[in-house]
């Protein structure tokens, strides 16, 4: 695709139920984060995917929060039992090969657990 | 706990004025630093980065970097209206170049 696409833009939800967000990264592009951005602060890292597998996983906060990348393109990412605390922009980015000189960021799924 | 710090601002410069803004990291590690405009409702784009100590040019916008004092600057020349937004700062380290830490970012606010 011409983008980083994130699906769906907008997600509304109850607290304690099981949610999932979809990245469709830029084709070719190897690596994949998630970031997650709360109102006025700055993103945080969550998880970035070389391929098929986490490089790196340290950003997730708890063990409710999953995210899988079975074909090395799109990725989902998983949050079981939300809490009103998981609302948040959840962004995702994909790079060529990795790093982000040429990272491109899609335009956010943004999550309201009510 | 590595840290990126910014002023939140908002920095309020004349149209044409050069804006200033700047950024410090905890990580001595750090090797490479990028600017990232944000519109309200949008997701970040990068505007450049730098790995150097030294003063970086690309079209009005100008990063400098002094690792010595773990410090780092954006200078926007002949600011626009159209430059209004939140400007991230990021650094990551040499061990793990693909995890960025963001700044809370600085508001800039360009009036004509």
């Amino acid at each position: 695709g011409a983008g980083v696409s994130q699906t769906p833009s907008n997600k509304v939800t109850e607290k304690g139920k099981y949610v999932e967000l979809r990245c469709d990264p830029i084709s070719g592009h190897t690596a994949l984060y998630w970031y997650r951005q709360s109102l006025g602060q700055g993103p945080e890292f969550l998880i970035y995917f070389q391929g098929t597998g986490a490089a790196d996983d340290s950003g997730l906060p708890n063990d409710r929060f999953f995210a899988v990348r079975p074909e090395g393109s799109v990725s989902t990412l998983k949050i079981q039992r939300t809490e009103r605390g998981d609302s948040a922009v959840y962004l995702c980015a994909s790079s060529r090969t990795g790093g982000f000189t040429e990272a491109f960021f899609g335009q956010g799924t943004r999550l309201t657990v009510v | 706990q590595k840290e990126v710090e910014q002023n939140s601002g908002p920095l309020s410069v004349p149209e044409g004025a050069i804006a200033s803004l700047n950024c410090t990291y905890s990580d001595r590690g750090s090797q490479s630093f990028f600017w990232y405009r944000q519109y309200s409702g949008k997701s970040p784009e990068l505007i450049m980065f730098i790995y150097s100590n030294g003063d970086k040019e690309d079209g009005r916008f100008t990063a400098q970097l002094n690792k010595a004092s773990q410090y780092v600057s954006l200078l926007i020349r002949d600011s626009q209206p159209s430059d209004s937004a939140t400007y991230l700062c990021a650094v990551n380290s040499e061990e793990n170049t693909d995890k960025l830490i963001f700044g809370t970012g600085t508001r800039l606010q360009v009036f004509p």
